[in-house]
């Protein structure tokens, strides 16, 4: 059980336009979920947290109007990167906790933007 | 902010050897337990074990053990018996801040050799 599954597992994209990725939590609801980016052989850099029904938290130095984050219902949180260039291409991954486990924590397979 | 370090950023280990990866994080709060978690090169996070800050006993789970000192804040991840399917990137993490978001250590690379 709590499954997060997230699309795509790959995007290349061009400069300029941009991309989405949705997390799905199948089997619960997922309340709050987390965005995090990592760059090849570095560690997983939170981006930003995400609750239903209310706006994002970013971390620090994220550009909140570059990376929109949308939690619409329990189910489904996704990730806007807009205006893509290539510094954006990095591997992004979602979590979310899982209750009733207090701290259970539940990642998507991640996806891996290139931009050309 | 939180800061968590792994200090080996590459490790090799011989099959059917045990591999300690050492974990240390820099906060004083003692409330959040900590958790490992191994990402083979496709990118998903493969949870490992987890031990509350609270519990008597170090957590284990199979091969994997957590050898976790609160007093020097530190978690240690032990691997028995190391397979090739061992070999990944492991990062330990820890919960920290508002909605308990993981806050992740800088990883290490563990190659698993015949």
């Amino acid at each position: 059980g709590a499954v997060v599954s997230q699309h795509p597992s790959w995007v290349i994209c061009k400069s300029g336009t941009s991309v989405k990725i949705e997390c799905r939590s199948l089997d619960f609801q997922a309340t709050t979920m987390f965005w995090y980016r990592q760059f090849p052989k570095q560690s997983l850099m939170l981006m930003a947290t995400s609750n239903e029904g209310s706006k994002a938290t970013y971390e620090q130095g994220v550009e909140k109007d570059k990376f929109l984050i949308n939690h619409a219902s329990l189910t489904l949180s996704t990730l806007t990167v807009t205006s893509a260039h290539p510094e954006d291409s990095s591997f992004y991954i979602c979590s979310a906790r899982v209750p009733p486990v207090v701290y259970g924590y539940t990642f998507g397979s991640g996806t891996r933007l290139t931009v050309v | 902010a939180q800061k968590i370090t792994q200090t080996q950023p590459g490790m090799f280990v011989q099959e059917k050897e045990a591999v300690t990866l050492d974990c240390t994080y820099d906060t004083s709060d003692q409330s959040y337990g900590l958790f490992w978690y191994k990402q083979p090169s496709s990118g998903e996070m493969i949870f490992l074990i987890y031990q509350g800050s609270y519990d008597e006993q170090n957590a284990t789970e199979g091969r994997y053990s957590l050898n976790f000192q609160k007093a020097r804040k530190s978690a240690n991840l032990v691997i028995s018996a190391s397979q090739l399917g061992d070999s990944a990137m492991y990062f330990c993490a820890r919960p920290a801040g508002g909605g308990n978001k993981l806050t992740f250590g800088t990883g290490t690379q563990l190659k698993v050799e015949l």
